[in-house]
């Protein structure tokens, strides 16, 4: 059965750096999400993405996150200058299109630790 | 502005138990309904959804949940619970446009031997 595969499981990074989150959604899907889930925390929208640009972002989505689909296959998140507070699980996930209805399918997370 | 609100943040049901799962969402238009759960470490799986037609949909695991409109409620149940059910559990909201799914705080559902 496809599945969403994310790459690292865990990244551990310093404060300040830059990290990027990748993401190989299901082949013939159109539509890409991050969301975010800080622990012990609900699951948290961060930004949606179609047809090669941002639908929707969530305030938490500010200038230091960015979205990239860089070929036909992966779709990034970068965060510019981590925080401690970029800490969390970041989940990606990806839809195939709105007709007939719709539900996203999630990878597994990648666990960020900024230290 | 779309909201999901789950009233329970801990339940515990002994093993064979009936298990209900409470879930209230606020949304302007027609919502689109999900139920996800998450094992200890690992993601988000899809246990049902509801987009229209049938208020009672079944999902994987011998969940099920019924969409109330006049109560803004999706909640789920499952006749039987077993030990393998210990998880948390997520109800969600959408809409048509598929921009975002918005989640509620989660359940946390213990099994009692």
């Amino acid at each position: 059965e496809p599945e969403v595969t994310q790459t690292p499981s865990h990244q551990v990074t310093q404060m300040g750096q830059e990290v990027i989150l990748r993401c190989v959604p299901i082949s013939n899907h159109l539509y890409f999400y991050w969301y975010r889930q800080i622990l012990g925390q609900k699951v948290e929208f961060l930004v949606s993405f179609y047809n090669n640009e941002i639908s929707e972002k969530s305030e938490i989505f500010d200038d230091q996150f960015s979205v990239e689909r860089p070929d036909g296959s992966n779709f990034t998140l970068k965060i510019r200058s981590t925080k401690l507070e970029d800490s969390a699980m970041y989940f990606c996930a990806s839809t195939v299109g709105l007709a007939g209805g719709w539900e996203q399918f999630f990878g597994p997370g990648t666990r960020l630790t900024v230290l | 502005a779309q909201s999901v609100t789950q009233p329970d943040i801990h339940i515990t049901v002994s093993e064979g138990a009936s298990l209900e799962l409470r879930c209230n969402y606020s949304y302007g238009a027609t919502p689109y309904l999900f139920w996800y759960v998450q094992s200890p470490g690992q993601g988000l799986q899809l246990l049902l959804k509801y987009f229209s037609g049938d208020t009672l949909v079944q999902g994987i695991k011998g969940f099920e949940a019924e969409f109330k409109r006049s109560q803004s409620s999706f909640n789920l149940r499952k006749p039987s619970v077993h030990w393998s059910d210990a998880a948390e559990y997520f109800c969600a909201v959408g809409d048509s446009s598929a921009s975002k799914i918005i989640f509620g705080s989660g359940t946390r559902l213990s099994i009692r031997p």
